[in-house]
C-alpha cells in the first residue's frame, strides 16, 4: 500500500541546469498538488493538476516553471535554468477527489542549487 | 491581509497539559479546514479535517470551527513530547479547488 512517492528525495543542481521532480500519487488518486516550502516558512501552493489537465497554476512563477500530469506515469514539476532562490523543499500531495479536500503528502524533494 | 494566519510560536507547554493552536482565515466562504502536523525535515501529515461548525474529536485531538468568526483551532490534550512539531492550518479556497496553508505554529512539549 504505497503512499505518495516522490523522487528524487534530494537533488543538487548547478545554476542554469534543469531540475525534474517526479510525483506518483497514491493508488486511486487522480488529483495532484505541488507545494514549495522554503526554510522556516509555510507551504506555498504552486499548481493543481488532474490527469492530463492543469486545473489551477496560479501559484507557479511565470517563467522557468512548468508542470504536467500525463495520462500514464508520474506528475512532473520542471524547473528550467535553476537559480539559488529555487533551493527549497518541493512537496507533492494527492487526493482521490477534486479539491479542496483531504490530501496526502509525499516525502518531498529537497532541491539545492549550487 | 494574509489568507490563513497562525501564531508562529514557539508555543511551549508542559507534558500532560492541553496545547491550544489557533488559526484565522480571510475567505468567508471557505467550507473545508484541515490540520497537518510536520516534524522537522519531514513531510506534512494530516491530523484532522473539519467541515461543520462546532467540535470534532479524534483521540487526544479536538478541532473547533467557528465560521462566523472565521476561526479554527486545534486542542491537544495530555500533550506528549512526541507532539513537538509544527502544526499547519489549511483552508479550502472557494475561488479555486486548492488548499491554502498557514505559516504554521511550532509546538514544544516540555517533559
Amino acid at each position: 500500500n504505497a503512499g505518495v512517492m516522490q523522487n528524487p528525495r534530494h537533488l543538487v543542481r548547478r545554476r542554469g541546469q534543469e531540475a525534474r521532480l517526479r510525483c506518483s500519487p497514491m493508488k486511486g488518486h487522480s488529483h495532484v498538488y505541488w507545494y514549495r516550502q522554503l526554510p522556516e516558512e509555510g507551504l506555498k501552493f504552486m499548481v493543481y493538476l488532474q490527469k492530463e489537465n492543469i486545473i489551477d497554476e496560479s501559484g507557479m512563477p511565470k517563467e522557468r516553471f512548468s508542470a504536467e500530469f500525463p495520462k500514464e506515469g508520474p506528475s512532473i514539476l520542471r524547473i528550467q535554468q535553476v537559480v539559488r532562490g529555487d533551493s527549497a523543499a518541493y512537496f507533492c500531495a494527492s487526493s482521490p477527489l477534486r479539491g479542496p479536500t483531504e490530501a496526502f503528502f509525499g516525502q518531498g524533494t529537497r532541491l539545492t542549487v549550487v | 491581509q494574509k489568507e490563513v494566519e497562525q501564531n508562529s510560536g514557539p508555543l511551549s507547554v508542559p507534558e500532560g497539559a492541553i496545547a491550544s493552536l489557533n488559526c484565522t482565515y480571510s475567505d468567508r466562504g471557505s467550507q473545508s479546514f484541515f490540520w497537518y502536523r510536520q516534524y522537522s525535515g519531514k513531510s506534512p501529515e494530516l491530523i484532522m479535517s473539519i467541515y461543520s461548525n462546532g467540535d470534532k474529536e479524534d483521540g487526544r485531538f479536538t478541532a473547533q470551527l467557528n465560521k462566523a468568526s472565521q476561526y479554527v483551532s486545534l486542542l491537544i490534550r495530555d500533550s506528549q513530547p512526541s507532539d513537538s512539531a509544527t502544526y499547519l492550518c489549511a483552508v479550502g479556497s472557494t475561488s479555486y479547488d486548492k488548499v491554502i496553508f498557514g505559516p504554521g505554529t511550532s509546538l514544544s512539549v516540555i517533559p
